[in-house]
């Protein structure tokens, strides 16, 4: 079974501080994708990133940064420079590709609070 | 806009009642994927359907039930209703390639209230 941890359910940070988000997986399948997404209040979820098993390259999007680590099975989310349109709920999530089903399993998320 | 569309927006109901939530996909995706997201269980997988046919189920109560359509569209089926049915309900649609790998598109969700 596939389980995503989320250990921090609410962070507030002061805009233009740098966050980070944590997220740790547990599977037993070496073949496995690393999604955030993001949800602002208004609801819908909002796809930033997907990540494959094999690649453990971090990446870089503007003021936002992953740190994918398979040694300590973390997916962490970093933003620089924080922005008040930042402010959600972030939820980290897991998918093993068993070609045509790729359900997704969340983390519990962490609402991210932008202070102006 | 993802491509996702969910109908309705909103719905508020009273316990012991019956809803349909409508879903219909991204223009030429054959899966189509249910989530709910409540208070209790945060964001869980309900069930997936691919072409028509039933592929997958995840923590998905008898009282609900399932379907996709011949032109794609799905709808999900939640019967005997109580307060704790309460939740944001997702659709999200895939595409079958060849590739490994199919990215799910989600709609913007159904808030259910039951009162």
């Amino acid at each position: 079974a596939q389980k995503v941890t989320q250990a921090q359910t609410e962070i507030s940070v002061v805009e233009k501080e740098d966050v980070t988000l944590d997220c740790v997986y547990e599977t037993r399948d070496t073949t496995y994708y690393l999604f955030w997404y993001k949800q602002p209040p208004s609801g819908e979820l909002v796809f930033l990133i997907r990540r494959n098993s094999f690649d453990e390259q971090n990446e870089i999007s503007g003021r936002y940064s992953w740190n994918f680590q398979k040694s300590t099975s973390s997916f962490n989310f970093t933003i620089t420079a924080s922005q008040v349109v930042d402010s959600a709920v972030y939820f980290c999530a897991l998918s093993i590709s068993n070609f045509g089903n790729e359900k997704l399993t969340f983390g519990t998320g962490t609402r991210l609070t932008i202070i102006p | 806009d993802s491509g996702v569309t969910q109908t309705p927006k909103h719905l508020i109901t009273a316990t012991g009642q019956r809803v349909t939530l409508r879903c219909s996909p991204r223009s030429g995706d054959l899966s189509v994927y249910w989530y709910q997201q409540s208070l209790d269980q945060g964001l869980q997988f309900l069930i997936q359907y691919y072409n028509g046919e039933e592929r997958a189920k995840g923590n998905i109560l008898e009282r609900f039930s399932a379907q996709q359509f011949p032109d794609l569209h799905s709808e999900l089926n939640l019967s005997s209703l109580e307060l704790g049915d309460s939740a944001l309900y997702f659709c999200a649609s895939s595409r079958r390639t060849q590739s490994s790998y199919n990215e799910q598109f989600f709609g913007p969700g159904t808030r259910l209230t039951v009162l």
